[in-house]
């Protein structure tokens, strides 16, 4: 069974300043696509990046990149000049090639402070 | 405007009650998914669809039910045997996997009260 751990239940940054938030998972596929969910008060859920496992080049989304290390089977996401805006829940989510069942660690609740 | 719509975006039921949350997209997706949030524990996969009228169970599908019907609807019952109702529920969907398009979209959600 895949799971998806995320060790920090809450981390905080002072704006404009950069944040990096951890995620850890456990598979044993060699195909599969990760995620980073980012849920505002609203608890509309955003996508914030993806990466597929097959590439070795880390994503990147404007301020947001990730470090992606597959034998460590660990995906972070650095959020760069953070702003008010990010404020939210920030989910990891791992999903297998071979079949539709995604699986979320249980999140970072993340503050940024003026 | 392509989407996913949830309603209603709170509900509240008496203990018992059967009660029946919608999803419907626009996206032209064929996989849909409902999922159950509660405080500190993530996300949780009740149930999901690939194609209309076939699905399969998740994690927690005990006291749930769904059907696909229609390839933009999918709505979850939460029956009187779902021991601890109360939760928010997030409706999803996306393409099909190997189409390079494999995040999932998700509706606003639908608050669940059961007293």
């Amino acid at each position: 069974a895949q799971t998806v751990t995320q060790s920090q239940p809450e981390m905080s940054v002072q704006e404009a300043e950069t944040v990096t938030l951890s995620c850890t998972y456990d598979t044993s596929e060699s195909d599969y696509y990760l995620f980073w969910y980012k849920q505002p008060p609203s608890r509309q859920m955003i996508l914030v990046i993806r990466q597929e496992a097959y590439k070795q080049q880390n994503a990147t989304e404007n301020r947001f990149s990730v470090n992606f290390q597959k034998a460590a089977k660990s995906f972070s996401l650095k959020i760069s000049d953070s702003q008010l805006g990010d404020a939210a829940m920030y989910f990891c989510a791992l999903i297998m090639y071979n079949n539709n069942d995604m699986r979320f660690g249980a999140g970072t609740r993340l503050t940024v402070k003026p | 405007d392509g989407g996913i719509t949830q309603s209603p975006k709170y509900l509240f039921r008496k203990e018992g009650q059967n009660v029946t949350l919608s999803c419907e997209q626009n996206l032209n997706h064929d996989a849909m998914y409902w999922y159950r949030q509660d405080p500190g524990q993530g996300l949780r996969l009740i149930y999901y669809s690939q194609i209309v009228n076939d699905f399969q169970k998740g994690d927690i599908a005990e006291g749930y039910s769904v059907s696909r019907e229609k390839k933009e609807s999918f709505p979850l019952t939460v029956t009187s045997a779902q021991k601890n109702p109360t939760a928010f529920y997030l409706c999803a969907s996306s393409a099909l996997l190997g189409t390079g398009m494999e995040e999932q979209y998700f509706g606003p959600g639908t608050r669940l009260t059961v007293t």
